[in-house]
């Protein structure tokens, strides 16, 4: 089966700070991977995502993720953050036909992420 | 872009009564849609899946009896919690896929807080 480990519950930073959000997972077969990002009273949003060939992937709001084989991570980085990148944020994986229910998603317990000024 | 709606956004109920929770894409047609459940600090749990005329497929361990699925029509999927106890208080979360929409992508609703007294 798969899991998805999110490493830190919370992250606070400071403006123009680099982050960096922590995501491993367990699998034994080829995964696809996810980061949403959750702001206060809306639904989740697709921030980024890999399905196959480069291992960084660049996403929206200047974020990007490396996709790690070896080390089975797929962390969220972000050179500079904003006020408004204070949201919280969750690693999800996909397999196809998992269990016969094609893309369901794995998630896992979510970062939030606190910029403060 | 896609937009999924629920309502309420919060419910109160007391124990042994039943609740509905809606949720709406309101600008395209959702052939599968998604119900999610997070308890705090944990990781949203798929709890089923339906597809539009169909009956939902249910995860394992979710009992199907006690949450009723419906997804009657292209916009609208309803879930019905029946006889709630305390221990159903929780976070419910939909989220909806469209025709010819690639297997990851869902369109994620904002949730509907529910509290079982």
């Amino acid at each position: 089966a798969q899991s998805v480990t999110q490493l830190d519950s919370q992250v606070p930073v400071f403006e123009e700070a680099p982050v960096e959000l922590r995501c491993n997972y367990s699998s034994s077969v080829s995964v696809y991977l996810f980061w949403y990002v959750q702001y206060p009273n809306q639904g989740l949003q697709l921030l980024l995502k890999y399905l196959s060939g480069s291992t960084l992937v660049k996403g929206i709001n200047g974020f990007e993720a490396e996709f790690n084989k070896s080390q089975t991570s797929f962390h969220l980085r972000k050179p500079s953050v904003h006020i408004s990148d204070t949201a919280e944020y969750f690693c999800a994986v996909s397999v196809l036909n998992y269990g016969g229910s094609q893309g369901n998603l794995i998630f896992g317990k979510g970062t939030k992420l606190s910029v403060k000024p | 872009g896609a937009v999924v709606s629920q309502h309420p956004s919060r419910v109160i109920c007391k124990s042994g009564t039943s609740v509905k929770i809606e949720c709406r894409s309101l600008d395209f047609q959702a052939t599968t849609m998604f119900w999610y459940r997070q308890f705090p600090k944990q990781s949203l749990m798929l709890m089923a899946t339906s597809n539009e005329g169909s009956k939902a497929t249910y995860e394992q361990g979710v009992e199907k009896d006690k949450f009723l699925i419906n997804h009657a029509s292209l916009t609208l999927s309803t879930l019905t919690v029946t006889s709630a106890h305390p221990e159903d208080s929780s976070f419910y979360i939909c989220s909806a896929r469209g025709w010819g929409s690639s297997f990851y992508e869902q369109y994620f609703g904002p949730g509907t807080r529910l509290t079982v007294t």
